[in-house]
């Protein structure tokens, strides 16, 4: 069946230091590819996505590129700050929206 | 702004009580879904709903039902609540387009005690 893998973490970063969180998938369609960003106490929220291979999805100074031969939809930021602290969920979708996948999300602290 | 609204943020109920959780929406999405969350265990998908008066099963469904009447609205109730149904429970809705994603309430912390 459809998956996907993320580094669980926590992962705890300097203010300014750079951020990945690795997310790999396997999927029996061609999905879409999300990540998702839940800060405390909230509920998730849509932080990017990537539609296609070789689609590079951006908001807020994330990144996350959609490779296909790796299977893979890494989380990527050059400077993180303190307010970037939060849990970030890779997911996948197929099946017109009614398949979707999480990840078990990430913890990220930034300490300032 | 669209959104998928929760009716509670925090709810505390006695054991053995009905609960009822209210998710609403506004962009008329065909797709609801239910899930929980735990710590150490993610997001678990308890009901979903493709269209009006129907719902499938999700990975959890034991002592939980739903209900959508109408389009925009989709009610989660828990029968008979246990303290071990303690938990964040977030509501989703999306269209039936796998590129859309979707988008979340705020979520209701519940407590049974």
């Amino acid at each position: 069946g459809d998956s996907v893998t993320q580094m669980e973490g926590p992962v705890t970063l300097s203010e300014e230091a750079c951020l990945t969180i690795n997310c790999t998938y396997t999927a029996t369609g061609y999905p879409s590819l999300f990540w998702y960003v839940q800060y405390p106490g909230e509920g998730l929220q849509l932080l990017l996505k990537a539609t296609k291979a070789d689609d590079k999805g951006s908001n807020k100074g994330f990144e996350a590129t959609y490779r296909k031969e790796t299977t893979s939809f890494h989380l990527e930021k050059g400077s993180v700050q303190v307010s970037d602290s939060a849990v970030y969920f890779c997911a996948l979708s197929v099946n017109y929206g009614q398949n979707f996948v999480f990840g078990p999300g990430t913890r990220l602290s930034v300490l300032p | 702004d669209v959104k998928v609204t929760q009716s509670s943020r925090y709810l505390v109920k006695r054991t053995g009580e009905k609960v009822f959780l209210e998710c609403v929406q506004d962009m008329d999405h065909e797709n609801m879904f239910w899930y929980r969350q735990d710590p150490g265990l993610g997001l678990r998908l308890i009901y979903f709903s493709y269209d009006v008066k129907m719902k499938e099963k999700g990975d959890i469904p034991e002592g939980y039902s739903v209900s959508r009447e109408k389009k925009e609205r989709f009610s989660l109730i828990l029968e008979s609540a246990s303290t071990n149904q303690t938990s964040m429970y977030l509501c989703a809705s999306s269209p039936p387009r796998e590129n859309y994603g979707y988008t979340f309430g705020s979520g209701t912390r519940l407590t049974v005690v």
